[in-house]
């Protein structure tokens, strides 16, 4: 069974701060890993996607990847409300017959409070 | 573009009922799956279909039944559901290859009476 964690939410940051939410996986042999952001009542939004050790930056989005660790994390920047939403993490499984099935944390809600 | 579509948005139906859902995408993906997702839940992976052959099925009810006409579509066939089945049904592609997202449509909303 491949395991996603998520740290427990939710999670509540001042407008402008910066909000770090992390996740865990337990598959070491994982390669692809992915963010989305999902507001209420609405789909799965892809955010971020990152397959190297190290950093990758998308305007306020910060995806960190370390597999030694097995960890990936997602910073936000400068912090809005409208950032405020659940975040999924999502690992894929890029090994075997999986055809890119992702398994999915619980996801992390947060709250930009202005 | 990176636009899966779905339709209806919302669909309510009697447990006696049969319905379809339908997901259409135009970008060339070879994989398409269905996902339902429950309220405060991650996405729950029901189908996988790969070059419209159903590849995965995640032990799901025969009540549900999933269909791949071509390449672009995809259907959900749903038949005697229980008032449990409601949730957001959700149609996601990927093109097929390593280092591919997968894009997720905007969702069918289904409520069971």
């Amino acid at each position: 069974q491949k395991e996603v964690e998520q740290n427990s939410g939710p999670l509540s940051v001042p407008e402008g701060a910066i909000a770090s939410l992390n996740c865990t996986y337990s598959d070491r042999g994982s390669q692809s890993f992915f963010w989305y952001r999902q507001y209420s009542g609405k789909s799965p939004e892809l955010i971020m996607s990152i397959y190297s050790n190290g950093d990758k930056e998308d305007g306020r989005f910060t995806a960190q990847l370390n597999k030694a660790s097995q960890y990936v994390s997602l910073l936000i920047r400068d912090s809005q409300p409208s950032d405020s939403a659940t975040y999924l993490c999502a690992v894929r499984a890029d090994r075997g017959s999986t055809l890119g099935r992702l398994y999915f944390g619980r996801g992390t809600q947060l709250t930009v409070w202005p | 573009d990176t636009e899966v579509t779905q339709t209806p948005k919302h669909l309510v139906m009697g447990m006696t009922n049969k319905k379809s859902l339908k997901c259409e995408q135009h970008m060339g993906h070879r994989a398409m799956y269905w996902y339902k997702q429950k309220a405060k839940k991650p996405p729950e992976l029901m189908f996988v279909y790969s070059y419209e052959k159903l590849s995965i099925n995640e032990s799901v009810p025969s009540r549900f039944s999933p269909e791949c006409p071509n390449s672009s579509l995809l259907n959900l066939h749903l038949h005697a559901l229980q008032p449990e089945d409601s949730a957001l049904y959700l149609c996601a592609s990927r093109a097929a290859g390593a280092a591919n997202e997968q894009y997720f449509g905007p969702g069918t909303r289904l409520t069971v009476t």
